[in-house]
């Protein structure tokens, strides 16, 4: 069974240093792996999603690396900024099955951010 | 676009008492999703929909009801409400499955405690 998990559960860092969020998870055979943002009284909002044949994405400050072997991924956030404090949240989906009618998403518990001025 | 929009936001219910929590989607999305997020915890799936009048059972099911008579509605039914049901509730779409690498869209969410 996947487990996902993300330590620390929760980061506090000044403004201007760089975020390092992790991600594990126990079954290295996944389709891919999605970063999201969620804010206080918000929903989830999607960041970056990596497919399971690629080492890394990227998005402005926001870059995401996998490395499947080992069962990790890693958000890094460049420069951080106030506005950067939320909840950050991994999923993986599993290599499809023949049963499967989708991918189902595996979700962490989440790293809680905030970044102070 | 509202993208997905779910009402009520807050809602106390006492034990027993049903609701429906409402989403809406108006992204013309095939697949839609609702979601439990309990305090530190990851996000549980609980049903899901492929296409008007297909729905499933997700990983926590029991104690709910769903239906697709619609594209745009997928609305979430408790029938006899229970503590542990007190949670945050997430709906989500995408146009296609997720084995198509198509990023989930989310309502803003339920908050719902049972007392």
């Amino acid at each position: 069974k996947q487990e996902v998990t993300q330590i620390p559960a929760a980061l506090s860092v000044p403004e201007g240093e760089n975020l390092v969020l992790n991600c594990s998870f126990t079954d290295s055979a996944i389709y891919n792996l999605q970063w999201f943002r969620q804010d206080p009284g918000k929903g989830l909002t999607s960041l970056l999603l990596i497919q399971s044949s690629q080492r890394e994405q990227t998005s402005g400050r926001l870059n995401a690396s996998l490395d499947k072997s080992s069962g990790r991924s890693t958000l890094y956030i460049a420069a951080s900024q106030p506005g950067d404090s939320a909840t950050y949240l991994c999923a993986v989906i599993r290599l499809f099955v023949g049963t499967d009618s989708w991918g189902k998403l595996q979700f962490g518990a989440g790293t809680q951010v905030v970044v102070t001025p | 676009n509202a993208g997905v929009t779910q009402t009520p936001k807050f809602r106390i219910l006492k034990i027993g008492q049903s609701m429906t929590l409402q989403c809406a989607q108006d992204m013309n999305h095939n697949y839609m999703y609702w979601y439990r997020q309990d305090p530190g915890m990851g996000l549980k799936l609980i049903y899901y929909s492929v296409g008007a009048g297909i729905t499933d059972k997700g990983e926590v099911p029991n104690g709910y009801n769903v239906s697709r008579s619609t594209t745009e509605d997928f609305p979430l039914r408790l029938e006899l409400a229970a503590p542990s049901q007190t949670s945050v509730y997430f709906c989500a779409s995408s146009y296609r499955g997720t084995y198509h690498n198509e990023k989930l869209f989310f309502g803003s969410g339920t908050q719902l405690s049972v007392l």
